[in-house]
Protein backbone atom coordinates (compact mmCIF):
# COMPACT_ATOMS: atom_id res chain seq x y z
CA UNK A 1 0.00 0.00 0.00
CA UNK A 2 1.08 3.27 -0.99
CA UNK A 3 2.96 5.02 2.16
CA UNK A 4 4.65 8.49 2.62
CA UNK A 5 5.99 9.41 5.74
CA UNK A 6 7.60 13.13 6.80
CA UNK A 7 9.99 13.92 9.15
CA UNK A 8 12.10 16.75 10.62
CA UNK A 9 10.16 18.81 11.78
CA UNK A 10 10.93 20.53 15.24
CA UNK A 11 10.75 24.04 16.78
CA UNK A 12 13.69 26.63 15.29
CA UNK A 13 13.78 30.22 15.58
CA UNK A 14 13.04 32.73 13.41
CA UNK A 15 15.90 33.02 10.54
CA UNK A 16 16.49 29.75 11.15
CA UNK A 17 16.84 27.01 8.79
CA UNK A 18 15.26 23.30 8.56
CA UNK A 19 15.25 20.30 6.53
CA UNK A 20 11.91 18.02 6.27
CA UNK A 21 12.03 14.49 4.60
CA UNK A 22 9.67 12.77 3.04
CA UNK A 23 10.02 9.03 2.70
CA UNK A 24 7.92 7.29 0.11
CA UNK A 25 6.75 3.31 -0.60
CA UNK A 26 4.18 1.71 -2.02
CA UNK A 27 4.36 3.11 -5.64
CA UNK A 28 7.08 3.66 -8.43
CA UNK A 29 8.49 6.74 -6.90
CA UNK A 30 9.88 7.95 -10.08
CA UNK A 31 6.53 7.89 -11.73
CA UNK A 32 5.21 10.76 -10.00
CA UNK A 33 5.25 14.08 -8.70
CA UNK A 34 5.93 15.18 -4.89
CA UNK A 35 4.16 18.08 -3.49
CA UNK A 36 4.84 19.85 0.04
CA UNK A 37 1.41 21.36 1.55
CA UNK A 38 1.18 22.99 4.65
CA UNK A 39 -1.37 24.06 7.54
CA UNK A 40 -1.27 26.63 10.12
CA UNK A 41 -2.29 25.84 13.39
CA UNK A 42 -6.36 26.31 13.16
CA UNK A 43 -5.79 27.55 9.15
CA UNK A 44 -6.55 26.00 5.88
CA UNK A 45 -4.10 24.05 3.73
CA UNK A 46 -1.77 26.28 1.63
CA UNK A 47 0.54 24.34 -1.35
CA UNK A 48 3.90 24.95 -0.96
CA UNK A 49 5.83 23.15 -3.96
CA UNK A 50 6.24 20.33 -6.24
CA UNK A 51 9.24 18.12 -7.49
CA UNK A 52 8.32 16.43 -11.05
CA UNK A 53 8.62 12.72 -11.49
CA UNK A 54 12.67 13.16 -12.43
CA UNK A 55 13.49 15.78 -10.84
CA UNK A 56 14.10 18.13 -13.54
CA UNK A 57 10.65 20.53 -12.54
CA UNK A 58 10.31 22.14 -9.34
CA UNK A 59 7.48 24.80 -8.91
CA UNK A 60 7.14 27.11 -5.51
CA UNK A 61 4.21 29.63 -4.28
CA UNK A 62 5.30 32.88 -3.87
CA UNK A 63 5.17 32.96 -0.13
CA UNK A 64 8.02 30.95 -0.02
CA UNK A 65 10.02 31.53 -3.61
CA UNK A 66 13.58 31.53 -2.55
CA UNK A 67 13.66 30.81 0.59
CA UNK A 68 12.26 27.03 0.06
CA UNK A 69 13.94 24.68 -1.99
CA UNK A 70 12.73 21.69 -2.78
CA UNK A 71 14.55 18.01 -4.48
CA UNK A 72 14.15 14.53 -4.58
CA UNK A 73 16.63 11.26 -4.57
CA UNK A 74 15.13 9.06 -6.69
CA UNK A 75 17.25 5.88 -5.39
CA UNK A 76 16.07 6.60 -1.78
CA UNK A 77 12.66 7.11 -2.80
CA UNK A 78 12.78 10.24 -0.74
CA UNK A 79 11.96 14.00 -1.12
CA UNK A 80 13.30 16.81 0.68
CA UNK A 81 12.17 20.34 1.76
CA UNK A 82 14.84 22.64 3.09
CA UNK A 83 13.83 25.78 4.77
CA UNK A 84 15.60 28.96 4.97
CA UNK A 85 15.04 32.03 6.45
CA UNK A 86 11.77 31.07 8.50
CA UNK A 87 9.61 33.46 9.94
CA UNK A 88 6.95 32.76 12.62
CA UNK A 89 4.44 32.74 9.51
CA UNK A 90 5.96 29.82 8.50
CA UNK A 91 4.34 27.56 11.93
CA UNK A 92 2.21 25.01 10.49
CA UNK A 93 2.22 21.27 9.74
CA UNK A 94 3.98 20.18 6.79
CA UNK A 95 2.17 17.40 4.72
CA UNK A 96 4.13 15.57 1.83
CA UNK A 97 1.44 14.32 -0.72
CA UNK A 98 2.00 12.33 -4.12
CA UNK A 99 1.04 13.75 -7.42
CA UNK A 100 -1.90 11.48 -9.32
CA UNK A 101 -0.88 11.51 -12.18
CA UNK A 102 2.23 9.70 -13.71
CA UNK A 103 4.53 11.49 -15.50
CA UNK A 104 2.46 14.44 -15.62
CA UNK A 105 1.95 16.69 -13.13
CA UNK A 106 -1.40 16.65 -12.23
CA UNK A 107 -1.57 19.22 -8.93
CA UNK A 108 -4.08 16.86 -7.46
CA UNK A 109 -3.30 14.86 -4.18
CA UNK A 110 -4.20 11.44 -3.70
CA UNK A 111 -1.74 10.30 -1.15
CA UNK A 112 -0.54 12.15 1.88
CA UNK A 113 1.17 11.71 5.11
CA UNK A 114 0.50 12.38 8.61
CA UNK A 115 2.60 15.64 8.52
CA UNK A 116 5.55 16.93 10.42
CA UNK A 117 4.91 20.01 12.63
CA UNK A 118 7.17 22.68 12.52
CA UNK A 119 7.32 25.79 14.46
CA UNK A 120 9.20 29.31 14.43
CA UNK A 121 9.63 30.58 17.77
CA UNK A 122 12.01 32.67 19.89
CA UNK B 1 -5.06 34.65 -8.72
CA UNK B 2 -8.38 32.17 -8.67
CA UNK B 3 -9.99 32.70 -5.14
CA UNK B 4 -12.04 29.73 -3.94
CA UNK B 5 -15.00 30.35 -1.99
CA UNK B 6 -16.82 27.98 0.56
CA UNK B 7 -20.47 28.07 1.67
CA UNK B 8 -22.00 27.42 4.19
CA UNK B 9 -18.48 27.31 6.29
CA UNK B 10 -20.62 25.21 8.66
CA UNK B 11 -23.22 22.97 8.07
CA UNK B 12 -25.18 21.15 10.39
CA UNK B 13 -26.68 17.68 9.19
CA UNK B 14 -28.31 14.71 11.06
CA UNK B 15 -26.36 11.50 10.11
CA UNK B 16 -28.63 9.84 7.15
CA UNK B 17 -29.32 12.70 5.93
CA UNK B 18 -28.11 14.40 2.59
CA UNK B 19 -25.19 17.38 2.66
CA UNK B 20 -24.91 20.02 0.03
CA UNK B 21 -21.44 22.28 0.18
CA UNK B 22 -20.55 24.29 -2.68
CA UNK B 23 -17.29 25.60 -3.81
CA UNK B 24 -17.09 28.97 -6.19
CA UNK B 25 -14.18 30.18 -8.33
CA UNK B 26 -13.46 33.75 -9.24
CA UNK B 27 -12.64 33.01 -12.69
CA UNK B 28 -13.56 29.76 -14.48
CA UNK B 29 -11.51 26.82 -13.70
CA UNK B 30 -13.39 24.54 -16.14
CA UNK B 31 -13.51 20.54 -14.67
CA UNK B 32 -10.24 21.37 -13.08
CA UNK B 33 -11.49 20.91 -9.35
CA UNK B 34 -10.77 18.68 -6.58
CA UNK B 35 -12.69 17.99 -3.00
CA UNK B 36 -10.68 16.68 0.13
CA UNK B 37 -11.73 15.60 3.34
CA UNK B 38 -10.01 16.62 6.41
CA UNK B 39 -11.11 15.07 10.18
CA UNK B 40 -8.91 16.57 13.33
CA UNK B 41 -5.73 15.51 13.53
CA UNK B 42 -5.38 13.61 10.25
CA UNK B 43 -4.40 14.51 7.18
CA UNK B 44 -6.86 15.73 3.86
CA UNK B 45 -7.77 12.59 2.07
CA UNK B 46 -8.56 13.07 -1.87
CA UNK B 47 -12.48 12.13 -2.84
CA UNK B 48 -13.07 13.49 -5.94
CA UNK B 49 -11.37 15.02 -8.72
CA UNK B 50 -12.15 16.59 -12.17
CA UNK B 51 -15.06 17.89 -10.44
CA UNK B 52 -16.95 14.66 -10.40
CA UNK B 53 -14.20 11.33 -10.50
CA UNK B 54 -14.35 9.65 -7.64
CA UNK B 55 -10.87 8.76 -5.80
CA UNK B 56 -9.91 5.16 -5.55
CA UNK B 57 -11.78 3.87 -2.47
CA UNK B 58 -14.05 7.01 -1.88
CA UNK B 59 -18.00 5.84 -1.36
CA UNK B 60 -20.61 6.50 -3.51
CA UNK B 61 -22.78 8.30 -1.64
CA UNK B 62 -20.24 11.27 -2.48
CA UNK B 63 -20.48 12.70 -5.52
CA UNK B 64 -19.29 15.88 -7.39
CA UNK B 65 -20.99 18.09 -10.05
CA UNK B 66 -21.05 21.42 -11.55
CA UNK B 67 -18.38 23.28 -14.07
CA UNK B 68 -16.86 26.89 -15.06
CA UNK B 69 -16.98 28.62 -11.35
CA UNK B 70 -19.79 26.51 -9.32
CA UNK B 71 -19.35 23.20 -7.77
CA UNK B 72 -21.14 20.99 -5.89
CA UNK B 73 -20.16 18.33 -3.36
CA UNK B 74 -22.79 15.88 -1.97
CA UNK B 75 -22.92 13.37 0.62
CA UNK B 76 -25.75 11.52 0.24
CA UNK B 77 -26.87 9.87 3.66
CA UNK B 78 -24.18 11.03 5.90
CA UNK B 79 -22.65 8.82 7.97
CA UNK B 80 -20.55 9.32 11.29
CA UNK B 81 -17.04 8.98 9.67
CA UNK B 82 -18.19 11.42 7.14
CA UNK B 83 -18.70 14.48 9.88
CA UNK B 84 -15.16 16.16 8.95
CA UNK B 85 -13.81 19.53 7.11
CA UNK B 86 -14.26 19.49 3.29
CA UNK B 87 -12.17 21.27 1.24
CA UNK B 88 -11.96 22.24 -2.53
CA UNK B 89 -9.34 22.92 -4.86
CA UNK B 90 -9.10 23.95 -8.52
CA UNK B 91 -5.86 22.97 -10.71
CA UNK B 92 -6.47 24.89 -13.66
CA UNK B 93 -3.75 27.06 -15.28
CA UNK B 94 -1.76 26.72 -12.20
CA UNK B 95 0.71 27.59 -10.72
CA UNK B 96 -0.62 29.48 -8.94
CA UNK B 97 -3.80 27.24 -7.55
CA UNK B 98 -5.80 27.45 -4.46
CA UNK B 99 -7.59 25.27 -1.55
CA UNK B 100 -10.55 27.07 -0.44
CA UNK B 101 -11.47 28.37 2.91
CA UNK B 102 -13.07 24.60 3.50
CA UNK B 103 -16.72 23.60 5.01
CA UNK B 104 -16.87 22.22 8.54
CA UNK B 105 -19.98 19.73 8.35
CA UNK B 106 -20.78 18.84 11.96
CA UNK B 107 -23.24 16.72 13.74
CA UNK B 108 -26.92 18.34 13.81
Amino acid sequence: QVQVVESGGGVVQPGGSLRLSCAASGFIFNNYGMHWVRQAPGKGLEWLAVVSYDGSNKIYADSVKGRFTVSRDNSRNTVSLQMNSLRAEDTAVYYCAKDLRKGDTSVIFDYWGQGTLVTVSS
Amino acid sequence: EIVMTQSPATLSVSPGERATLSCRASQSVGSNLAWYQQKPGQAPRLLIYNTSTRATGIPARFSGSGSGTDFTLTIRSLQSEDFAVYYCQHYNNWPPFTFGPGTKVDIK
